[in-house]
C-alpha cells in the first residue's frame, strides 16, 4: 500500500502568518494517463472533509486563493498565505492513484 | 446542487450486520464511481471502498475485504454497503463521496457502533 506521511501533524499559526503542510508518498502518485492523484481535503471541528485541491494544484470551486498545492512525484504541499480563523481543522492529503486509495494522518491546524 | 445523504447507521452488536445507503441526488449519478470512507472516534480519515459508474469494478481495503460489500443502483441513484461480521474496530462515521480517485463532495456521514 502507498504510504502517505503528513508533516507536521500539529500546526498553531498565528492569524495572518502562513502555514504550510508537507505530504509525502512511499511510490510516485504519478498515473499511467500521465495525471498526478493527490488531493487535499479539510475538516472543519463537527463537519464533513471537504475538497480543497485536487490533482496536485487545482482549486476547487469556492477555495479561497489563500490555499495552494504544489508538488510532483513523490513530495507535495499544501499552504495556506494568511491563515484565517476559519481555516482552523484538520487537513489531509489522499491519493487517488493507487489501489488501495489512502490517506495521510492528517494536520491540526490551530491558532495560536 | 449535489447531495448525499447516508442512512442505515446505529447500534448494532459484534458479529451482527448493516446496511447503510447513500442517497444521491443534483448529478447523473450513473456517471460516477463512488466510495464509502470512515473515521473512527477521534481518529483520521480511512477509505473503505469504491464501486466504478457501471458497478463493473469494486475495490476493498484490506480491513473489510470479504466482511463488507459495495453495490449501487443506478435506478434509484443509491449506493449501498452491506457490512456483515462487525467488529469493535469497525465503530466510525462512515461517509459516501462522489468520486473514487478525486473524492469532491462527500454527504454528512452516518454513525455506526459496534458494541455489546
Amino acid at each position: 500500500d502507498v504510504v502517505m506521511t503528513q508533516s507536521p501533524l500539529s500546526l498553531p499559526v498565528t492569524l495572518g502568518q502562513p502555514a504550510s503542510i508537507s505530504c509525502r508518498s512511499s511510490q510516485s502518485l504519478v498515473y499511467s494517463d500521465g495525471n498526478t492523484y493527490l488531493n487535499w481535503f479539510q475538516q472543519r471541528p463537527g463537519q464533513s472533509p471537504r475538497r480543497l485541491i485536487y490533482r496536485v494544484s487545482n482549486r476547487d470551486s469556492g477555495v479561497p486563493d489563500r490555499f495552494s498545492g504544489s508538488g510532483s512525484g513523490t513530495d507535495f504541499t499544501l499552504k495556506i498565505s494568511r491563515v484565517e480563523a476559519e481555516d482552523v481543522g484538520v487537513y489531509y492529503c489522499m491519493q487517488g492513484t493507487h489501489w488501495p486509495r489512502t490517506f495521510g494522518q492528517g494536520t491540526k491546524v490551530e491558532i495560536k | 446542487e449535489v447531495q448525499l445523504l447516508e442512512s442505515g447507521g446505529g447500534l448494532v452488536q459484534p458479529g451482527g450486520s448493516l446496511r447503510l445507503s447513500c442517497a444521491a441526488s443534483g448529478f447523473t449519478f450513473s456517471s460516477y464511481g463512488m466510495t464509502w470512507v470512515r473515521q473512527a472516534p477521534g481518529r483520521g480519515l480511512e477509505w473503505v471502498s469504491s464501486i466504478s459508474d457501471g458497478a463493473g469494478s469494486t475495490y476493498y481495503a484490506d480491513s473489510v475485504r470479504g466482511r463488507f460489500t459495495i453495490s449501487r443502483d443506478n435506478s434509484k441513484n443509491t449506493l449501498s454497503l452491506q457490512m456483515n461480521s462487525l467488529r469493535a474496530e469497525d465503530t466510525a462515521i462512515y461517509y459516501c463521496a462522489r468520486g473514487t480517485a478525486n473524492p469532491a463532495y462527500w454527504g454528512q456521514g452516518t454513525l455506526v457502533t459496534v458494541s455489546s
